[in-house]
């Protein structure tokens, strides 16, 4: 049973500290999203990838987020310095996109990172 | 610019109660609408597409161009469809496969 995998589940730290969150795509699927969940703003897109090359992070704050997929298996999403209004469950959800003529592909959600910034 | 409004952040029915969640988008080309769910303690998961026009778990969503609207709608809620649900747009063009979600709505269906 393929998942999305994500770690840490739960990660409290200090405002001003770096943290990064992981993410492992199921394998074969080419597209891979990041999301920020809160009760306000709902699923705020962040960064989404394909075939590991950025293709949006224009929901990001560049000063301080960054997203990377150094490998097909791995996806990662970094903040620094972190602060309080980032805390948040960040979501990574993977798919099989094929652009021009396929149909958005199902996504498939992580299980979430709850990050708390005190 | 893609967007995604869900009005309702809450919304409570009785068991065999009608419900309809609300969905309106906003974007100049052809989209393809989705509504996901997150029941308690389980992932965000794909309940129904548009461009399948297929029910699930007895909910049903038309696709309205006309009114930019995608609501879902069940005839008799049950209370095991007390959830998150997301209302979501992809895009096309070079945007393709870019997935917007609205603010979500919490169901809730008591006894």
């Amino acid at each position: 049973d393929a998942r999305v995998t994500q770690t840490p589940r739960h990660k409290v730290t200090e405002m001003g500290q770096e943290v990064t969150m992981r993410c492992q795509p199921i394998l074969g699927h080419n597209t891979v999203f990041w999301y920020r969940q809160t009760m306000m703003q709902g699923l705020e897109l962040l960064a989404y990838f394909r075939n590991r090359a950025p293709l949006d992070d224009s929901g990001m704050p560049k000063d301080r987020f960054s997203a990377e997929m150094p490998d097909a298996t791995l996806a990662t999403l970094k903040i620094q310095p972190s602060e309080p209004r980032d805390s948040a469950v960040y979501f990574c959800a993977s798919g099989f996109m094929n652009p021009p003529r396929g149909n958005t592909g199902e996504l498939f959600f992580g299980e979430g990172s709850r990050l708390t910034v005190l | 610019a893609q967007r995604v409004t869900q009005p309702e952040k809450l919304l409570s029915v009785f068991k065999g109660a009608p419900v309809e969640l609300k969905c309106n988008y906003s974007y100049s080309g052809s989209p393809e609408l989705f509504w996901y769910v997150q029941y308690s303690r389980q992932r965000l998961q794909l309940l129904l597409r548009h461009i399948s026009r297929e029910s699930i778990k007895g909910f049903t969503a038309d696709l309205n161009k006309g009114e930019t609207s995608f609501h879902l709608k069940k005839p008799f809620a049950q209370e095991e469809d007390s959830a998150m649900y997301y209302c979501a747009l992809s895009a096309g063009g070079t945007s393709y496969g870019k997935l917007t979600f609205g603010q979500g709505t919490i169901l809730t269906v008591h006894p």
